[in-house]
């Protein structure tokens, strides 16, 4: 069972930043939290993952709260492409595959 | 290249076929992934194959028979489906091995959507 919640839809101003909360509280020491998006028709994508430091990539930034129980997943300037799915996973640390659980996921619309 | 590539990007077949979904990636990755996903819905994991050995079957049926015949190719055979067996069939592939799964990234192919009549 996915162990994240995640609200089922928000909206978003194109050019304005977008924040996707997620809520994983009984996430363990010894696990990521990633985040995927899918965008209509496509196969997911990853956009970034991180265990207790915030983290930043080209696509986007990832805040982990101190207590690791919650995780807010922000792009900076939104545009029409990024319209999609977005997955927040904890995934286990372990040596070999990786095993995802997929929540349900929010669906972001970003609105011209 | 980060790219997966599956053949045949569509597929319908009747309740009595044998048909086989093919899946590529050249990134030297030595984890390979079988979802399936229905409408409307999150992928659901199938299979995992780490070094080319079947190390997760999630009790798929045993109507679904995947195959790694080397690092670089995995495919999923399908015999006697069932209707509610259509869905959009996504392959990923990852680093795995010593990297650990914390840190491992997929990369997902763009799918193939199986009909079945």
């Amino acid at each position: 069972d996915a162990k994240t919640t995640q609200p089922p839809s928000m909206d978003c101003a194109e050019g304005r930043a977008a924040n996707l909360p997620c809520n994983h509280s009984t996430i363990s020491g010894n696990e990521y939290v990633y985040w995927y998006r899918q965008i209509h028709s496509q196969g997911p994508q990853y956009i970034i993952h991180g265990l207790k430091n915030n983290e930043t990539n080209e696509m986007a930034s990832l805040i982990i709260t101190e207590d690791r129980k919650s995780s807010t997943l922000i792009l900076p300037h939104a545009t029409l492409r990024d319209t999609a799915v977005y997955y927040c996973i904890v995934v286990p640390i372990i040596q070999g595959a990786q095993k995802l659980v997929f929540g349900q996921g929010t669906r972001l619309t970003i609105n011209p | 290249d980060t790219e997966v590539t599956q053949t045949p990007k569509h597929l319908v077949m009747g309740m009595t076929n044998k048909k086989s979904l093919k899946c590529e990636q050249h990134m030297g990755h030595r984890a390979m992934y079988w979802y399936k996903q229905k409408a409307k819905k999150p992928p659901e994991l199938m299979f995992v194959y780490s070094y080319e050995k079947l190390s997760i079957n999630e009790s798929v049926p045993s109507r679904f028979s995947p195959e790694c015949p080397n690092s670089s190719l995995l495919n999923l055979h399908l015999h006697a489906l069932q209707p509610e067996d259509s869905a959009l069939y996504l392959c990923a592939s990852s680093q795995s091995g010593l990297a650990g799964g914390g840190r491992d990234t997929q990369y997902f192919g763009p799918g193939t959507r199986l009909t079945v009549l």
